[in-house]
């Protein structure tokens, strides 16, 4: 079973602040998802990655399949960016459900 | 999400009894999945289904959990007799093959007393 762990597990940072969320994972991977849950509960789906760099808006994330590691940053960050990210992968070959890690809570203050 | 409508938003009901979660799927999909969310675990996967065939159950926790898939546009989740410890956020998930990316439900939030 793959262990999925994310670092760190709280952040509280100002607005404006560069944010980075780590995500490392143990076994190999058909795809990593980079998920976004409000505090209403919501679950949104932030990215997709198999390889490589992919950018939306002020989020980008990226992937190291060698290093089995993944990571989520925020650039210029605002308080409406409050919110807890899940890390989730696909270990078998077609769409297996996702194992996750436990989430980062960021708080960005004004 | 327009994509997943999961009913009830809330539960709460009394240990012992039955419970029906049930999940609508708007948007085209080729699986759905179901995951439970509580604050010790995390969101874990209870089971998915590939074009209404049930392909994983491992994470169904007991016989009291039960999952069924009658069509592609519906799906639900049964425990029966509920207990206390199955008190959580239970969301339904879609996905297409190739497409990438999930769209989520919004949860169902069980309390069970």
């Amino acid at each position: 079973k793959n262990e999925v762990e994310q670092s760190p597990q709280n952040l509280t940072a100002q607005e404006g602040e560069f944010i980075t969320i780590n995500c490392s994972y143990s076994v190999g991977i058909s795809a990593l998802h980079w998920l976004q849950q409000h505090p209403g509960g919501g679950i949104v789906s932030l990215f997709m990655l198999s390889s490589g760099k992919k950018k939306h808006g002020r989020l980008i994330a990226t992937i190291n399949i060698q290093e089995k590691h993944s990571s989520l940053h925020i650039t210029a960050s605002h308080p409406r960016d409050s919110a807890v990210y899940i890390c989730a992968v696909v270990s078998g070959g077609g769409a297996d459900g996702l194992t996750f890690g436990k989430g980062t809570h960021l708080i960005i203050q004004p | 999400d327009a994509g997943v409508i999961q009913s009830p938003r809330h539960e709460v009901t009394e240990m012992g009894q039955e419970v029906t979660l049930r999940c609508k799927p708007i948007s085209g999909h080729d699986y759905l999945f179901w995951y439970r969310q509580t604050m010790m675990r995390g969101l874990e996967l209870l089971i998915y289904f590939n074009n209404n065939v049930p392909i994983d159950d491992s994470g169904m926790p007991e016989d009291r959990f039960s999952a069924k898939m009658p069509n592609a546009s519906f799906s639900t989740l049964k425990i029966q007799p509920s207990e206390p410890r199955d008190s959580a956020v239970y969301f339904c998930a879609i996905s297409r093959r190739g497409a990438g990316g999930y769209t989520f439900g919004s949860g169902t939030r069980l309390t069970v007393v």
